[in-house]
C-alpha cells in the first residue's frame, strides 16, 4: 500500500521567500508529526497533530513556522521569510494511534540561498 | 531533558563482521526505545523497538536489549552484509501523552565486500 508521501522532494528558495511543504499521510492515520533534520544530525520534533487538532507545536523554532491539517489528512508546513538556518530536511511521519509505530515519508530537502 | 547519545561514525566493517553501535539515553519516567535505519535515498524505517526494561527487540538479524541499569540500548548484528550500509538512529519516546520521538545524531555504517 501507499506510504507517507511528501512534496516537493527538493526545494531551493531565496532568503526571504515563503515556502510550503506538503505531507500526505497513510490513509486512516490519526497522528501526524513533523520533524526537522539538519545535515549530519538526527531529526528533531517540530509539531504534532491528532486528526485536525494541533496538540503540540513546542518544537517550532520561530513564529515564521506554521503547520496545519485542516481536514485531518493532508498537512502543510509553511515557512515564512526563509532564512539560511532553515536549510534542512523536513520529515513527516504518521501513525494509526498514539502508541503506534510512526511511518516516515522520504522528506523534503530545503535549501535556502 | 530527555536525550539520546550514540557513537559517532562512520563505522567501517568488512562483510560478515560483528557489529555493535552503542546507544545510551537520559529520560524521566520509562521511555520506549527504538532503532531506525535510513538507507541511501530512502526515508527512515523502524528497525526494532523495546518498550520496557530487559525487552529485546530484533529484526533482520539485528538485536538490541533495553538495559535500564545502564540506560543503554546497543544495536548488534552477528554478521553484517553490504546491504546493511546505512545510517542508524537510536531514539526514545517521551512521556508527553503522545509518541514524540527524540533521536540521537545517527551512526553511518559502511560495509565493504
Amino acid at each position: 500500500g501507499a506510504g507517507v508521501s511528501q512534496s516537493p522532494r527538493y526545494k531551493v528558495a531565496k532568503r526571504g521567500q515563503d515556502v510550503a511543504l506538503r505531507c500526505d499521510p497513510i490513509s486512516g492515520h490519526v497522528s501526524l508529526f513533523w520533524y526537522q533534520q539538519a545535515l549530519g544530525q538526527g531529526p528533531e520534533f517540530l509539531t504534532y497533530f491528532q486528526n485536525e487538532a494541533q496538540l503540540d507545536k513546542s518544537g517550532l523554532p520561530s513564529d515564521r513556522f506554521f503547520a496545519e491539517r485542516p481536514e485531518g489528512s493532508v498537512s502543510t508546513l509553511k515557512i515564512q521569510r526563509t532564512q539560511q538556518e532553515d536549510s534542512a530536511v523536513y520529515l513527516c511521519a504518521s501513525s494509526l494511534e498514539l502508541a503506534e509505530t510512526q511511518y516516515f515519508g522520504p522528506g523534503t530537502r530545503l535549501l535556502v540561498l | 531533558g530527555d536525550s539520546v547519545t550514540q557513537m559517532e561514525g562512520p563505522v567501517t566493517l568488512s562483510e560478515e563482521a560483528f557489529l555493535t553501535i552503542n546507544c545510551t539515553y537520559t529520560a524521566t519516567g520509562y521511555p520506549s526505545l527504538f532503532w531506525y535505519v535510513q538507507y541511501p535515498g530512502e526515508g527512515l524505517q523502524l528497525l526494532l523497538k523495546a518498550t520496557k526494561a530487559d525487552d529485546k527487540g530484533s529484526n533482520k538479524g539485528f538485536e538490541a536489549t533495553y538495559r535500564k541499569e545502564t540506560t543503554s540500548f546497543h544495536l548488534e548484528k552477528g554478521s553484517v552484509q553490504v546491504s546493511d550500509s546505512a545510517v542508524y538512529f537510536c531514539a526514545l519516546t517521551v512521556n508527553t501523552g503522545f509518541q514524540k520521538l527524540v533521536f540521537g545524531t545517527g551512526t553511518r555504517l559502511l560495509v565493504s565486500p
